[in-house]
């Protein structure tokens, strides 16, 4: 079975400074994917960042990026220049590939301070 | 753009009551999925189904049923609903198993309290 770890249950940041989410995450596969999924207050939850095991890069995308430690299952969100929309819950999720089941961890409350 | 809907953003019932919780896609995906969410316990899953008439429980799949009778659609229905289940439930969908796509995409959620 998968299991995935978000230790950090609520965070601050004050705004245009820069974030770290933690998330680990236990499987014998080898290959998967990782993403983060965000859910702002009272809004849909949308995909933030996807990352494949197979690549050593590190998934981008603009003021996101993720610290993928394979060896360590270790996948951490890096949110640059925060902004106010970024207040959200924070969701790591895995899925084995292949494979349609996802995984959650229990979310991490970020708040972004004015 | 995808869109998954839900029939109702927030709903009371009374403990025993049958309820039927829809969710639409519009962009034929195989695969949806029920979860509840809960604080502190994330995101769970309760079933999901990868084509039409097919259901697989997840990891809660007490106290729930499913129907997927056609395949933009995906019920969830409490068959005598408990004041433990009130949730707040999502519904999601995706082509999973495709590689780069694989993503789910989600509803809105519905607030669901049992009295």
């Amino acid at each position: 079975a998968q299991t995935v770890t978000q230790s950090q249950p609520e965070m601050s940041v004050q705004e245009a400074e820069t974030v770290t989410l933690s998330c680990t995450y236990d499987t014998s596969e080898n290959n998967y994917y990782l993403f983060w999924y965000k859910q702002p207050p009272s809004r849909q939850m949308i995909l933030v960042i996807r990352q494949e095991a197979y690549k050593q890069q590190n998934a981008t995308e603009n003021r996101f990026s993720v610290n993928f430690q394979k060896a360590a299952k270790s996948f951490s969100l890096k949110i640059s220049d925060s902004q106010l929309g970024d207040t959200a819950m924070y969701f790591c999720a895995f899925m084995k590939q292949p494979g349609n089941q996802f995984y959650f961890g229990t979310g991490t409350s970020l708040t972004v301070i004015p | 753009d995808v869109k998954v809907t839900q029939s109702s953003r927030y709903l009371v019932k009374r403990t025993g009551e049958k309820v039927f919780l829809e969710c639409v896609q519009d962009m034929d995906h195989e695969n949806m999925f029920w979860y509840r969410q809960d604080p502190g316990l994330g995101l769970r899953l309760i079933y999901f189904s990868y084509d039409v008439k097919m259901k697989e429980k997840g990891d809660i799949p007490e106290g729930y049923s499913v129907s997927r009778e056609k395949k933009e659609r995906f019920s969830l229905i409490l068959e005598s609903a408990s004041t433990n289940q009130t949730s707040m439930y999502l519904c999601a969908s995706g082509v999973l198993g495709s590689g780069t796509r694989d993503e789910q995409f989600f509803g809105p959620g519905t607030r669901l309290t049992v009295l």
